[in-house]
């Protein structure tokens, strides 16, 4: 069956340091990957879009990476602040016209 | 949240009643979405709309119902509630999504959090 995992255990990251988090699945081969962010108590916000065809992706200190061969995607956030501090979640769609379907998502922690 | 309320926020219930859950968007967007959300289990899709009266299950149907009469309005009821039911609720909307040309980056409300018991 088709699974996307990430990370379940929080990440907790010094402030100003690289924040890098893995979205890795399987039985499944995605022709875009997003990346969300979600605080306590509120509906995900969508951050990044992927295609397959891209390898890499970036957006002010954001930055995501796909790999179709090893099945898996990589989010950096670069020069973390407190203010980075949420759930993060990843969603794959087959193709376009299809629906997303999200992982578990990582939770960061940037201390001061 | 992008011109998406939902209602009521929070609901407390006892197992076996009618519950309804109200979307309402304001961005005229064709896709509307419900989801649940549970620890360890992430995101969930119930049941999503492609349009007003068009409607079709996602991977967690069971034991709900959806309607959507006008473009901006999106129900989720649940017949009969139970307590594998308590969980937080999200809707989302899209411009673009299944069987359409775009790709599905979704706007979420801010969630309905629902305890049965």
């Amino acid at each position: 069956s088709q699974k996307i995992e990430q990370n379940s255990e929080a990440l907790n990251i010094q402030e100003g340091k690289t924040a890098t988090l893995t979205c890795n699945y399987t039985n499944y081969s995605p022709a875009y990957l997003q990346w969300y962010r979600q605080d306590p108590g509120r509906g995900p916000v969508f951050l990044l879009l992927i295609r397959e065809n891209e390898k890499e992706k970036r957006k002010e200190r954001l930055k995501v990476t796909f790999d179709t061969t090893l099945k898996q995607s990589l989010f950096h956030i670069t020069a973390s602040q407190p203010a980075d501090s949420a759930t993060y979640l990843c969603a794959l769609s087959k193709a376009a016209g299809n629906k997303l379907t999200f992982g578990g998502g990582t939770r960061v922690l940037v201390k001061p | 949240d992008a011109g998406i309320t939902q209602s009521p926020r929070h609901k407390v219930t006892e197992t076996g009643t009618p519950v309804t859950l109200r979307c309402h968007q304001t961005e005229n967007h064709r896709y509307m979405y419900w989801y649940r959300q549970d620890p360890g289990h992430g995101l969930r899709l119930i049941h999503y709309s492609y349009g007003v009266k068009d409607t079709d299950k996602g991977e967690v149907s069971d034991g709900y119902s959806v309607s959507r009469s006008k473009t901006e309005d999106f129900l989720l009821t649940l017949e009969s509630a139970t307590s594998s039911q308590t969980s937080v609720y999200f809707c989302a909307i899209s411009e673009s999504g299944a069987g359409g040309q775009g790709v599905d980056t979704q706007y979420f409300g801010p969630g309905t959090r629902l305890t049965v018991l």
